[in-house]
């Protein structure tokens, strides 16, 4: 399973764009990129998944170059809600059911 | 539309007692089903993962054991628990390996 390494925390302010990277270097070919949102005493939720280039939906963007050693999760205008921590994975498909494995996260905290 | 059910939310325990946790999927079937433990402050460890009735893969050596005697119940349990249980216990769904994880409220243990 690919390794992956995401700042442990990042402060931003109301109203702005967060942007929160994540390395994968020895990522599969068949390997997507997802990102979880996970509150306090709360399971994690889905917000994103994406295979290359961009990818958006009424929440988050997610950027990924094309070497696709790395990804970007954005979020527009964040507000105080979007305080939680936020793990990348990466993980294929195969036939097993193993394969996303959660790393430590990136604690963002949004300030008013 | 898919539900998660997990209980109980919270649970306090003597060293050496045993343990059950349940968790049910609703409106769907033959889902991957999973448990992870999340420790404070710590990323999500998977435990056990499921792909159909009887099936039971394990990802750590540890003192506790799943079963899934049902295609939508997955069951953690230990016959003796020890301090190094306590935890944020989750378990989560997914229909495919393509498909993001749906995770239930989980439950935190505390053993004392």
């Amino acid at each position: 399973l690919a390794k992956t390494t995401q700042p442990i925390s990042m402060d931003s302010y109301e109203g702005q764009e967060v942007n929160i990277t994540c390395s994968h270097n020895n990522i599969a070919t068949n390997d997507y990129i997802t990102w979880y949102q996970q509150f306090p005493s709360q399971g994690p939720r889905f917000i994103i998944q994406g295979y290359k280039t961009k990818v958006t939906n009424e929440v988050a963007s997610l950027f990924i170059p094309a070497d696709r050693k790395s990804s970007t999760l954005s979020l527009p205008r964040v507000s105080l809600s979007d305080t939680a921590v936020y793990y990348c994975l990466v993980g294929g498909y195969g036939g097993s059911a193993r394969q996303l494995t959660f790393g430590s996260g990136t604690q963002l905290t949004v300030l008013p | 539309s898919q539900t998660i059910h997990q209980w109980p939310a919270t649970l306090v325990q003597p060293v050496g007692s045993p343990l059950s946790l349940e968790c049910t999927v609703e409106g769907t079937s033959n889902p991957n089903l999973y448990w992870y433990r999340q420790a404070a402050g710590r990323g999500l460890q998977l435990l056990f993962y499921s792909v159909g009735i009887g099936q039971i893969s394990s990802e750590v050596p540890q003192n506790l054991s799943a079963s899934r005697p049902q295609d939508r119940q997955f069951i953690l349990s230990s016959k003796k628990l020890l301090l190094s249980d306590s935890g944020f216990y989750l378990c989560a769904w997914r229909k495919g390996v393509l498909d993001g994880y749906t995770f239930g409220s989980g439950t935190r243990l505390t053993v004392v």
